[in-house]
């Protein structure tokens, strides 16, 4: 069964600091891989997607992530932290064995210290 | 743009009361989603539909059931709503598979307190 695994439900940076937040999946067939932002009290909007082709994908407000076969991973980075960026954060997979539904982590809470 | 409307962003009902949530999705989607949301839970999948008429249970239907009249609405139906069932819910809408850009696009949530 799909799976996605979001280690730390918190982190905390400061401001200007390298953003990392893990997003470890399982899948028996190429995986479609997402991650997603909330902020308080609004739903969840897209940040990037990795379907096909390069596994470098740059998102909205300068965050990437890298698919990593071999690792079974999906990082998400963003070089420099901004106030902005203090919301949760959710890693989603689907494949085709999953019937058009999405998997979601448990979501990582981000906090960026001034 | 699409654009996925949810009736109401906040709802307080009290226990027992039948409760209706709906959703709308203005890109012609096939498939509609329901989740719930909870601390430290994540997002829970309760109902999914991949056309008019058609459903699925997802994760967590218990106490829930769902109408698909029309493609672009799908509704969410508490039949008698519990205390336990005070969550976030969030609708999402979707392509099919390999018929265009893969990605779900989210309402606003509706935030219900059951009483």
């Amino acid at each position: 069964a799909q799976s996605v695994t979001q280690l730390g439900s918190h982190v905390s940076v400061s401001e200007g600091a390298l953003v990392l937040l893990r997003c470890n999946y399982s899948s028996s067939v190429p995986p479609y891989l997402f991650w997603y932002v909330q902020y308080p009290n609004q739903g969840l909007q897209l940040l990037l997607k990795y379907t096909t082709g390069a596994t470098l994908v740059k998102g909205i407000n300068g965050f990437e992530a890298e698919f990593k076969k071999s690792e079974t991973s999906f990082h998400l980075t963003k070089p420099s932290a901004h106030m902005s960026d203090a919301a949760e954060y959710f890693c989603a997979v689907s494949d085709l064995n999953t019937g058009n539904q999405f998997y979601f982590g448990t979501g990582t809470s981000l906090t960026v210290i001034p | 743009d699409v654009k996925v409307t949810q009736s109401s962003r906040y709802l307080v009902k009290r226990t027992g009361e039948k409760v209706f949530l709906e959703c709308v999705q203005d890109m012609d989607h096939e498939n509609m989603f329901w989740y719930r949301q909870d601390p430290g839970l994540g997002l829970r999948l309760i109902y999914f539909s991949y056309d008019v008429k058609m459903k699925e249970k997802g994760d967590i239907p218990e106490g829930y059931s769902v109408s698909r009249e029309k493609k672009e609405r799908f509704s969410l139906i508490l039949e008698s709503a519990s205390t336990n069932q005070t969550s976030m819910y969030l609708c999402a809408s979707s392509l099919l598979l390999g018929q265009g850009a893969y990605e779900q696009y989210f309402g606003p949530g509706t935030r219900l307190t059951v009483t």
